[in-house]
């Protein structure tokens, strides 16, 4: 079985540009995370999403983040607008009813 | 305040010896979960082992295994048999009970060195 999917892997952009993350989570995931991992505060939960309707997203920065779940296959993560401190490395991740969330590959975000 | 502590930022270990990694939490929910992850320098998170909270036993998972002590709220991760590919960052992280839904906490991560 494929893992979770995400694309783009790199993505360099300058301030000010629109950036959408994707993720396809593992078949037969109903619950699926966006994680932020930075140097300085480590790896950070940003919203998650069950049924593809959104939980808890507590920990989504500004309100220049947003993510969606259109279908039981696909979400995004946008950032409008970029600023550099958004560079970071963005996870998905996603699980079935048992505990274990798994990880996609994660993107690398760059914001000159 | 929090509630993953991983107090040992970097560990180097003999190839072929065991390795403990540290990680004490903090909850006061009956219910939760603990797990670990290693990241290699590849970037990607790679999950490990876990323990639920009414587990009775520790758990196991090949050269892993979570040496669970609920009293003193640690979950350290002992690895047997180190090898060279076990150098790696790693994470240990908390599923905090039903109240808190599925969010899931990680710690600041102890980065592991296998020396030949």
């Amino acid at each position: 079985d494929a893992g979770v999917i995400q694309s783009p892997r790199h993505e360099v952009t300058e301030m000010g540009q629109e950036v959408t993350l994707r993720c396809k989570p593992i078949s037969g995931h109903d619950y699926l995370f966006w994680y932020r991992q930075t140097m300085m505060r480590g790896l950070e939960l940003l919203i998650y999403f069950n049924n593809n309707v959104p939980i808890d997203d507590s920990g989504m920065p500004e309100d220049r983040f947003s993510a969606k779940m259109p279908n039981a296959s696909f979400s995004t993560l946008k950032i409008q607008p970029s600023e550099p401190r958004d560079s970071a490395v963005y996870f998905c991740a996603s699980k079935d009813l048992t505990d274990t969330q798994y990880f996609g590959p994660g993107t690398r975000l760059t914001v000159l | 305040a929090q509630k993953i502590t991983q107090t040992q930022p970097g560990m180097f270990v003999q190839e072929k010896e065991a390795v403990t990694l540290d990680c004490t939490y903090d909850t006061s929910d009956p219910s939760y979960g603990l797990f670990w992850y290693k990241q290699p320098s590849s970037g990607e998170m790679i999950f490990l082992i876990y323990q639920g909270s009414y587990d009775q036993q520790n758990a196991t998972e090949g050269r892993y295994s979570l040496n669970f002590q609920k009293a003193r709220k640690s979950a350290n991760l002992v690895i047997s048999a180190s090898q060279l590919g076990d150098s790696a960052m790693y994470f240990c992280a908390m599923r905090e009970g039903n109240t808190g839904g599925f969010k899931t906490i990680f710690g600041a991560g102890t980065r592991l060195f296998v020396k030949a």
